[in-house]
């Protein structure tokens, strides 16, 4: 079975940093792409980033380009998100999901890691 | 900067026909763009419904169809049910690696 399970979310002060992690499982991991998509309370969906199968290509939304960092480690089956001058804004529900890179779709979710940034 | 529309809310009676659309504020949708579809009900993770090929995803039901009509992209439900009450988000791909999704619509059965 296919599956993403995200992590480290958390609490964190403005201006501070925090690293989320996706584990994948089920799957040939380093044959896709890897999305992070963001959800902020009582608002839609927010693509924040991509990372191609061999982290080779990385693409950034323009709110968090030059802040947040997509990397992975295929030996782990493992995506990341480096997050830092964290923002009130940024506070969200962050999904990582599959992506069907060539066909430019997001196939499989995860059920989400919730950051909230306040002091 | 362009922006992805689509209807705020929608309502639909049991067993009706319904149509959300997704569009730009400038411009027309075409399969340039790969449109495709996700459900979401409050509190889950997104659920994919549309490929970007226009194809159902793995386990939904064929009620469900993505196409393009006239300058947006378009999910028809035909014959809605009650669980089919979700959160409905369209993705376009912008090119240069970014995806953008629209606002949402708030699809009620009853």
């Amino acid at each position: 079975e296919v599956q993403l399970l995200e992590s480290g979310g958390g609490l964190v002060q403005p201006g501070g940093s925090l690293r989320l992690s996706c584990a994948a499982s089920g799957f040939r991991f380093s044959d896709f792409a890897m999305t992070w998509v963001r959800q902020a309370p009582g608002k839609g969906l927010e693509w924040v980033s991509v990372i191609t199968g061999a982290g080779a290509t990385t693409y950034y939304a323009d709110s968090v380009r030059g802040r947040f960092t997509i990397s992975r480690d295929n030996s782990k089956n493992t995506v990341y998100l480096r997050m830092s001058s964290l923002r009130a804004e940024d506070t969200a529900v962050y999904f990582c999901a599959r992506a069907i890179y060539y066909k430019y779709y997001m196939d499989v979710w995860g059920k989400g890691t919730t950051v909230t940034v306040s002091s | 900067q362009t922006v992805v529309t689509q209807e705020p809310s929608f309502s639909v009676s049991p067993g009706g026909t319904v149509t959300l659309t997704c569009g730009l504020t400038s411009g027309s949708v075409s399969a340039r763009y790969h449109p495709s579809w996700y459900q979401q009900t409050p509190g889950l993770a997104p659920r994919t419904v549309i490929d970007s090929t226009n194809t159902r995803s793995s386990g939904v039901p064929d009620r469900f169809s993505g196409s393009i009509l006239g300058n947006k992209a378009a999910l028809t439900i035909t014959g809605a049910q009650p669980d089919d009450e979700s959160d409905y988000y369209c993705v376009l791909y912008m090119g240069s690696g970014n995806w953008v999704f629209g606002g949402g619509t708030k699809l009620t059965v009853l």
